[in-house]
């Protein structure tokens, strides 16, 4: 199993460009999430799934959307990008009946110009 | 609005001491979780406590937790360079869902 994977892994981003970071996860879990990390910060959470046609807002869901067509991919879109935005990002995924366990990807670096 | 904050928000030890890091949160939760995150590197599951009085052990790594207090601990013992890394708590706020609020991080060096 791949576990989470995450593409791309860098990006610079003019402002006002638009993007989608990619998320993929190979081990059937329901419940999938996308954070974001600013410097010497925790993770904070923007957008959740816990299952395919299924998404709902986190903390800090503006300027972001998400779609789940499938149980694999949590794709994460940008409008409009800003300075503000630049941080880097991961995905996660857990399957509920196990615990806790949240499974996270490597991350996208994301710098906003 | 749920928080949590872990501190000290830095800290430095010599190799074979003991040091403890606190998380407190804000409101009512039944699971608890300590994560590690390597330098540009992604969060590796440490613990996950369910209940109060869990108490979980790892290795030189002690995690607990006391929902009365809305407290939990990651105790570490002897420490060694290898477990330089940066240390979070996240809280479950809503059941069922596994939405996760993360505290600000320790950020934990170890020195010979």
């Amino acid at each position: 199993n791949a576990g989470v994977t995450q593409t791309p892994k860098f990006r610079i981003l003019k402002i006002g460009q638009s993007m989608t970071l990619q998320c993929t996860q190979d081990m059937n879990h329901n419940y999938m999430y996308w954070y974001r990390q600013d410097p010497g910060m925790g993770l904070k959470l923007i957008y959740y799934s816990v299952g395919a046609g299924i998404t709902d807002k986190g903390e800090v869901p503006n300027g972001y959307n998400v779609s789940r067509s499938t149980t694999e991919d949590f794709p994460l879109r940008l409008e409009l990008a800003a300075p503000s935005q630049t941080s880097v990002y991961f995905c996660a995924s857990s399957y509920y009946g196990e615990v806790g366990t949240q499974y996270f990807g490597p991350g996208t670096r994301l710098l906003v110009l | 609005e749920l928080k949590v904050e872990q501190n000290p928000l830095f800290l430095s030890m010599q190799e074979g001491k003991n040091y403890t890091i606190y998380c407190n949160y804000s409101t009512t939760s039944d699971r608890l979780y300590w994560y590690r995150q390597d330098p540009g590197k992604s969060l590796e599951s440490l613990f996950v406590l369910l209940s109060n009085g869990a108490v979980k052990q790892e290795g030189r790594l002690m995690a607990s937790l006391d929902t009365k207090a809305r407290l939990s601990t990651l105790h570490i013992t002897a420490a060694v360079h290898d477990l330089s890394a940066t240390y979070f708590c996240a809280v479950d706020i809503r059941h069922n869902t596994d939405k996760l609020i993360f505290g600000t991080g320790t950020r934990l060096q170890v020195f010979p």
